[in-house]
Order: C-alpha cells, then sequence, then structure tokens
C-alpha cells in the first residue's frame, strides 16, 4: 500500500523568501511521484511529476522538486515566493506496476505568503 | 482543447436524496476517475473507469456509484445523502489508465443538510 505524508498542515513565507514544502512517501515498488496546486473552489492543477529519470524535475511557475529514493522524499521547492503562489499543494504518489491511474494524496500543505 | 468538464458546479441536497453528477474528460481522454476531497479526510478515490468499465474502486460504501458511457463521459451517483457526504467531488481524465498525468475538474461543491 502506497502512503503520502506531507509535514506541516500550513507554511508561512515573506514574499520573496524560498518556499519549501516537504513530502515523503511510502511504496513497495518505484512510483510515480506529483505535485498539484488548488486554489480556493477550483480543481488540481498538476505542478510536476517524477516517473523515471532525472531525479530534479522542474515544473510550472519556477516550482521544482527532488527526488530521493534513499530519503523517500519529494519536496517542493520555489527559490523566491510570489504572493500568487498562496494556495493549497498536494503531493500524490501513483503505483506504477498496477496499470492503475489511482493517486494517493497527502493532507495538503496550505501556502500563506505575506508582504 | 477544452478541459476537464464538471457539472453541475454547486449542489444542495437533503439527506435521503440521491445525487447524479457528471464528468466531461478532455477529448480524447478515455480513463476518469472520481475523487472525494473532504476537510477531514482529505482527497480519497472513488473509481476509476475506462472504455465504460469500472476498473478500481477506492474504500467507499455501495451507495456510491458511476459509469462510463461510449463517448468517455462519466457520472456518479451517491444515494440515501448523508452529512457526510457533503465535499468537493473531483473528476480526472487521463488518455489511458495507468498514465502518468491526470487533468483535474473544478469540482463539484455538494452540500447535504
Amino acid at each position: 500500500a502506497q502512503s503520502v505524508t506531507q509535514l506541516g498542515s500550513h507554511v508561512s513565507v515573506s514574499e520573496g523568501a524560498l518556499v519549501l514544502l516537504r513530502c515523503n512517501y511510502s511504496s513497495s515498488v518505484p512510483p510515480y511521484l506529483f505535485w498539484y496546486v488548488q486554489y480556493p473552489n477550483q480543481g488540481l492543477q498538476l505542478l510536476l511529476k517524477y516517473t523515471t529519470g532525472a531525479t530534479l524535475v522542474k515544473g510550472i511557475n519556477g516550482f521544482e522538486a527532488e527526488f530521493k529514493k534513499s530519503e523517500t522524499s519529494f519536496h517542493l521547492t520555489k527559490p523566491s515566493a510570489h504572493m500568487s503562489d498562496a494556495a493549497e499543494y498536494f503531493c500524490a504518489v501513483s503505483d506504477t506496476d498496477s496499470g492503475y491511474s489511482t493517486l494517493t494524496f497527502g493532507k495538503g500543505t496550505m501556502l500563506l505568503v505575506s508582504p | 482543447k477544452a478541459g476537464v468538464t464538471q457539472t453541475p458546479r454547486y449542489l444542495i441536497k437533503t439527506r435521503g436524496q440521491q445525487v447524479t453528477l457528471s464528468c466531461s474528460p478532455i477529448s480524447g481522454h478515455r480513463s476518469v476517475s472520481w475523487y472525494q476531497q473532504t476537510p477531514g479526510q482529505g482527497l480519497q478515490f472513488l473509481f476509476e473507469y475506462f472504455s465504460e468499465t469500472q476498473r478500481n474502486k477506492g474504500n467507499f460504501p455501495g451507495r456510491f456509484s458511476g459509469r462510463q458511457f461510449s463517448n468517455s463521459r462519466s457520472e456518479m451517483n451517491v444515494s440515501t445523502l448523508e452529512l457526510g457526504d457533503s465535499a468537493l467531488y473531483l473528476c480526472a481524465s487521463s488518455p489511458r489508465p495507468g498514465g502518468t498525468e491526470a487533468f483535474f475538474g473544478q469540482g463539484t461543491r455538494l452540500t447535504v443538510v
């Protein structure tokens, strides 16, 4: 069974500061890993994904994440926060062997950006 | 290319009633998955459909059901609504099962009173 743990339900940063959102996963097979963002009353938008290959993944809006197998982590970073980054972020894992599209999500981290 | 369309966006129903939600996937996508999002439980997988067949089901009671039509549009139905069914229901489409990218609709906000 897969699981995802996001450390910190809320993270507060100042505009221009580094954003770091933490995600650890548990999977019995090599995982596919995803970060999604959700704005109020909206669906989920894919930020980036890791499937195979390069462990440093670049996504939209200046975000990137690094897959570290030894630490079972997939933390999301952005060098400089912008006010428009304020939203809820979800880390998700998908089982590569199942042939299904099922995503297992973390509980989410609300990113607060202050001026 | 149009995105995933979910209708209606908002619904208010009374306990005991039933409700049907609709999802039109991205053109050409044949896999549709449904998720329930609540503040307490977060995002939970309901079921996945591909080519009109349910391929996978989450841990939800039988009151939750779904189907997929030949044009890939999907509906989910919840019968005998309970207060705890109040949630945002999200639909995601993928080109095929086991794909590495799921595109989500804006969701249907269901409130049970």
